[in-house]
């Protein structure tokens, strides 16, 4: 079955820097374009970004463009964020997402999601 | 971008009461619209894609419809486990933005 496990949240002061990680497994990683989505305390959920398939194409929310960087290496199944001058505004629970199907982004599949904190 | 908004941010109805959530776009999206529920602690289930199209394992009485700006989520007969907050999600093209979210509860 489809697993998608994030790690690399934690406590972290504004400005410095952070990488999650989201391991993949259950399905073949490289036909699918993986995204990452957030949930700040008690608030809704907001799309960060997405990365094709192959790595070629990269999206971001306005929110984080400039700061955050998207990748994948799908010789170890792994998505990742690289989350650059972090803001207080940044604290969430972060989720990589799998699309139901190849084509088509929404999310069938989740991780159980990492917890960033940005706080001095 | 394409705005989404949801109405209303939170309803209350009986047990066995037609919900209805509403999701408009700022523009056009075509049917290229999902619905999410997330009940308290735990991730977001996908509901509906497509506008209308039932994913697999989700109960009958969740239904949507609607195409181009407005959208709606209707449970036809509200039962104690739909108590959750439910949002839309464009996914025509970057960025794939959410609706701010419905949180329904019984009354």
């Amino acid at each position: 079955q489809v697993q998608l496990v994030e790690s690399g949240g934690g406590v972290v002061q504004p400005g410095r820097s952070l990488r999650l990680s989201c391991a993949a497994s259950g399905f073949t990683f490289i036909t699918y374009a993986m995204h990452w989505v957030r949930q700040a305390p008690g608030k809704g959920l907001e799309w960060v970004a997405v990365i094709s398939y192959d790595g070629s194409n990269k999206y971001y929310a306005d929110s984080v463009k400039g700061r955050f960087t998207i990748s994948r290496d799908n010789s170890k199944n792994t998505l990742y964020l690289q989350m650059n001058s972090l803001r207080p505004e940044d604290t969430a629970v972060y989720y990589c997402a799998r699309p139901l199907w190849q084509r088509g982004e929404y999310f069938q599949h989740w991780g159980q999601g990492t917890l960033v904190t940005v706080s001095s | 971008d394409i705005q989404m908004i949801q109405s209303p941010s939170s309803l209350s109805a009986s047990v066995g009461d037609r919900v209805t959530i509403t999701c408009r776009a700022s523009q056009g999206i075509s049917n290229y619209l999902a619905w999410y529920q997330q009940k308290p602690g735990k991730v977001p289930k996908l509901l509906i894609y497509a506008a209308s199209t039932l994913q697999s394992g989700v109960p009958s009485r969740f239904s949507g419809s609607g195409s181009g700006t407005d959208f709606t989520l209707t449970i036809s007969s509200l039962q104690p486990e739909d108590v959750a907050t439910y949002y839309c999600q464009k996914y025509n093209s970057a960025p794939f933005t959410f609706g701010p979210g419905t949180k329904v509860d019984i009354k």
